[in-house]
């Protein structure tokens, strides 16, 4: 069974400061997805990272993939109060998505104003 | 605008009743699934189906079935509900070429 660690589980800070947030496995995925869910809403999808140490950069988001296609990284830049959410990370394993990806338990963000 | 829709955004039921839970998607996906969410246990897969009429067994089926009668259509029956599948449900279909899931709003559920 492929896990993804997510760290930290609870992000609590002001607006303006950058954060990052992690996640991490002992497991190689093809791909690894980002999602950011809203309370009362389904997760919605950020970014798909694909080659290892590729960078995505979404406006104040950057998404990193490790080399070894192990681990992930999102960094936010002068957080606001918009970025609050829960932030989730999903790896595809070699069977492809078609059989579910493994998500991360997710970072609770807050951006405080 | 594609759209995954389910039925029920809040039921509340009582201890060993029948539960049915319905999503659509309307963009035409061979594959589907259901997850349920927990504080601290994030997303885990119950169930997911290829095609119509097809399924599999994802991490966590146990007291749940499903029904793929149709390819829009992905129900999931909890066939005797209990207070541990107290939980909020979300369903799923995914994009198969850039494997991109879109998800329903949720459904949770209340066991009492």
């Amino acid at each position: 069974t492929q896990l993804l660690e997510q760290s930290p589980q609870f992000l609590s800070i002001q607006e303006g400061e950058n954060l990052t947030v992690y996640c991490n496995s002992s497991s190689v995925f093809s791909s690894l997805q980002w999602y950011r869910q809203e309370p009362g809403e389904g997760p919605v999808l950020l970014v798909t990272v694909v080659t290892g140490g590729e960078v995505k950069k979404l406006k104040r988001l950057t998404f990193q993939f490790g080399d070894a296609r192990k681990d992930s990284s999102l960094h936010i830049t002068a957080a606001q109060p918009g970025d609050t959410g829960l932030y989730l990370c999903a790896g595809e394993g070699s069977g492809g998505g078609a059989d579910g990806l493994t998500f991360g338990k997710g970072t609770h963000l807050i951006i405080q104003p | 605008d594609v759209k995954v829709t389910q039925s029920s955004r809040y039921l509340v039921k009582r201890t060993g009743e029948k539960v049915f839970l319905e999503c659509v998607q309307d963009m035409d996906h061979e594959n589907m699934f259901w997850y349920r969410q927990d504080p601290g246990l994030g997303l885990r897969l119950i169930y997911f189906s290829y095609d119509v009429k097809m399924k599999e067994k994802g991490d966590i089926p146990e007291g749940y079935s499903v029904s793929r009668e149709k390819k829009e259509r992905f129900s999931l029956i909890l066939e005797s509900a209990s207070t541990n599948q107290t939980s909020m449900y979300l369903c799923a279909s995914i994009y198969s070429l850039t494997g991109e899931l879109f998800f329903g709003e949720g459904s949770r559920l209340t066991v009492l």
